[in-house]
């Protein structure tokens, strides 16, 4: 069983602070990383993708991949209400495995 | 515009009842997937096709039906045989094998009682 572990939260943050999600994965062979956002009652979003390790950034989003520690995580700097969602972890090796997700909210 | 199109947004069957799902793209993907949602859960696969008349199993098939005669079309159908059929079901698409990117439609929220 490939599992994908996020901590559900929920993580709240003030306006304008950096929001930081975690997630773990236990298959060493996973290819591909990425973020999703999921707004309440909506599909997801991909956000972010990152296949190697180091940093990747996107405007105020940097997703981390720590391949030898099997983790990703996903930094959201200046966090701003309209960043309250689920987001969602997700890992390709032959097929996606997501997490449950974390639920963000960002407080005015 | 270029998209997946899922229909309807809002479908309630009676239970014993087959319904099938419609999923659209215009992407020009290889690849379709279907997933389900439920509420605190992540989602999980239950079919994907790769390719046009070719498809496998997830992880959740039993109950579940799927066809994939176009490029553009993977309707997904609900048979009497899935126990617990309420639930959000995802459309998705990328566009090659199973590491690249996936993008969603919309979802149908699917209500059996």
């Amino acid at each position: 069983q490939k599992e994908v572990e996020q901590n559900s939260g929920p993580l709240s943050v003030p306006e304008g602070a950096i929001a930081s999600l975690n997630c773990t994965y236990s298959d060493r062979v996973s290819q591909s990383f990425f973020w999703y956002r999921q707004y309440s009652g909506k599909s997801p979003e991909l956000i972010m993708s990152i296949y190697s390790n180091g940093d990747k950034e996107d405007g105020r989003f940097t997703a981390q991949l720590n391949k030898a520690s099997q983790y990703v995580s996903l930094l959201i700097r200046d966090s701003q209400p309209s960043d309250s969602a689920t987001y969602l972890c997700a890992v390709g090796i032959n097929q996606f495995y997501f997490g449950t997700g974390t639920s963000l909210t960002v407080i005015p | 515009d270029g998209g997946i199109t899922q229909s309807p947004k809002y479908l309630f069957r009676k239970e014993g009842q087959n319904v099938t799902l419609s999923c659209e793209q215009n992407l020009n993907h290889d690849a379709m997937y279907w997933y389900r949602q439920d509420p605190g859960q992540g989602l999980r696969l239950i079919y994907y096709s790769q390719i046009v008349n070719d498809f496998q199993k997830g992880d959740i098939a039993e109950g579940y039906s799927v066809s994939r005669e176009k490029k553009e079309s993977f309707p997904l159908t609900v048979t009497s045989a899935q126990k617990n059929p309420t639930a959000f079901y995802l459309c998705a698409s990328s566009i090659g094998g199973q590491a690249y990117e996936q993008y969603f439609g919309p979802g149908t929220r699917l209500t059996v009682t």
